[in-house]
């Protein structure tokens, strides 16, 4: 059974930098998981951040970034503000199916 | 602007059945390969499974957990997703979203309660 792994909780300070991460069981993840990013606010629906590694959804706002880092996929957010606070969950492509991490709770504090 | 709105959502029996639907608006439908995800209480998003576009066959794929009781399917006339549930347990009881992967409906809630 493929596992994907995030970090459970991650801090950071309004106007600071975190990165997100995004491990797969089976090995390196590549731009051919096809990693997605979202965002879910308690109460909310989640939505999409990144796409495909690295693209940005119409309203993701500048701060955030996709990319590949060392073997994992990542989430940047640089200069975070108040209304980041959320969870975070990536998936990845297995072969058609698609798996989620656990997701990663952010606090801006 | 892409719409999804889903419906069908309620309370059943464990055991019973229950067909779920996403009205989707804002984009073509036939060209999409759509997902259903779903999100237990207090939990994290869990995959349930994809179709393809009809001119990509077709094809699901389904997560683990729901194989052989889900199917997922598609009026492209009318521009819906389907998610037929049989065989439900309350492991089930959870809010349904579909998604293009990059657009979200709102969701529907289901419960599996006697």
């Amino acid at each position: 059974q493929t596992v994907v792994t995030q970090e459970p909780s991650l801090t950071v300070s309004p106007g600071g930098t975190v990165t997100l991460t995004c491990d797969s069981s089976t090995g390196a993840v590549t731009s051919g998981h096809y990693p997605y990013w979202f965002q879910q606010k308690p109460g909310q629906a989640p939505r999409t951040l990144i796409y495909d590694t690295s693209n940005k959804h119409s309203w993701t706002p500048a701060r955030f970034s996709g990319s590949l880092l060392a073997g994992k996929a990542a989430l940047t957010l640089s200069g975070a503000q108040p209304e980041d606070e959320a969870e975070y969950y990536c998936w990845l492509s297995y072969s058609g199916a698609r798996v989620f991490g656990g997701g990663t709770k952010l606090t801006v504090l | 602007e892409v719409q999804l709105v889903e419906s069908g959502g309620g309370l059943v029996k464990p055991g019973g059945s229950l067909r779920l639907s996403c009205a989707a608006s804002g984009f073509t439908f036939n060209y999409a390969w759509m997902r259903w995800v779903r999100q237990a209480p207090g939990k994290g998003l869990e995959w349930v499974g994809r179709i393809k576009s009809k001119t990509d066959g077709e094809t699901t794929d389904y997560a683990a957990p729901v194989k052989g009781r889900f199917t997922i399917s598609r009026d492209d006339s009318k521009n819906t997703l389907y998610l037929q549930m049989n065989s439900l347990k309350t492991e089930d009881t959870a809010v349904y979203y579909c998604t293009t992967g990059k657009d979200w409906g709102q969701g529907t809630l289901v419960t599996v309660s006697s």
